[in-house]
């Protein structure tokens, strides 16, 4: 079975400044990570994915995580944060192709509400 | 444009009635989801569908029921056993097997009165 944990429910932040949204999961296989965004009363939208290769992903938005193996973690951050990057975001986590299972269900953590004030 | 539907944005229902809610794909999708969201709780999955005429239940099928008649349509009904129907349900598509990555539709808020 595979869980994940965001470790902050609520992030508020200043216009321009660096925020990290922290992310770990557990897992006893190999994993494929995602994190999504829903702005209110919408669907979520993806920001960027971890398959394999390169533990720094860049995603959409100027966002980006790494992948830490050894610390089972996959935090998100943007160095400078708009008001329109106020939403809710989700950690999400798979099994692998590879690590032998045909389980392709994601896990979701239970989000962490970006708020960015002026 | 390709994308995945929800109708309709909005339901109301009285207590004790079945309700069905669509979820449309024309990504050519092999796999699709259905989840619930309620505050503070994330997503969590009630049924997913990997083929045609074959579904599972996920973590939380009780008091729902879906069918998959067609590739490009997952309705759910939520029933009158439900006990708290009240949430945001979301329907999700993707590729199918080694494919993980999800794509959303834009969610149908059900309000029971």
């Amino acid at each position: 079975a595979q869980s994940v944990t965001q470790l902050d429910s609520q992030v508020p932040v200043f216009e321009e400044a660096p925020v990290e949204l922290r992310c770990n999961y557990s897992s006893s296989v190999s994993v494929y990570l995602f994190w999504y965004v829903q702005y209110p009363n919408q669907g979520l939208q993806l920001l960027l994915k971890y398959l394999s290769g390169s533990t720094l992903v860049k995603g959409i938005n100027g966002f980006e995580a790494e992948f830490n193996k050894s610390q089972t973690s996959f935090h998100l951050r943007k160095p400078s944060v708009h008001i329109s990057d106020t939403a809710e975001y989700f950690c999400a986590v798979t099994q692998a192709q590879n690590s032998g299972g045909s389980n392709y269900k994601l896990t979701f953590g239970k989000g962490t509400l970006l708020t960015v004030n002026p | 444009d390709g994308g995945i539907t929800q109708s309709p944005k909005y339901l109301f229902r009285k207590e004790g009635q079945n309700v069905t809610l669509s979820c449309e794909q024309n990504l050519n999708h092999d796999a699709m989801y259905w989840y619930r969201q309620d505050p503070g709780q994330g997503l969590r999955l009630i049924y997913y569908s990997q083929i045609v005429n074959d579904f599972q239940k996920g973590d939380i099928a009780e008091g729902y029921s879906v069918s998959r008649e067609k590739k490009e349509s997952f309705p759910l009904t939520v029933t009158s056993a439900q006990k708290n129907p009240t949430a945001f349900y979301l329907c999700a598509s993707s590729r199918g097997p080694g494919f993980n990555e999800q794509f959303f539709g834009p969610g149908t808020r059900l309000t029971v009165l």
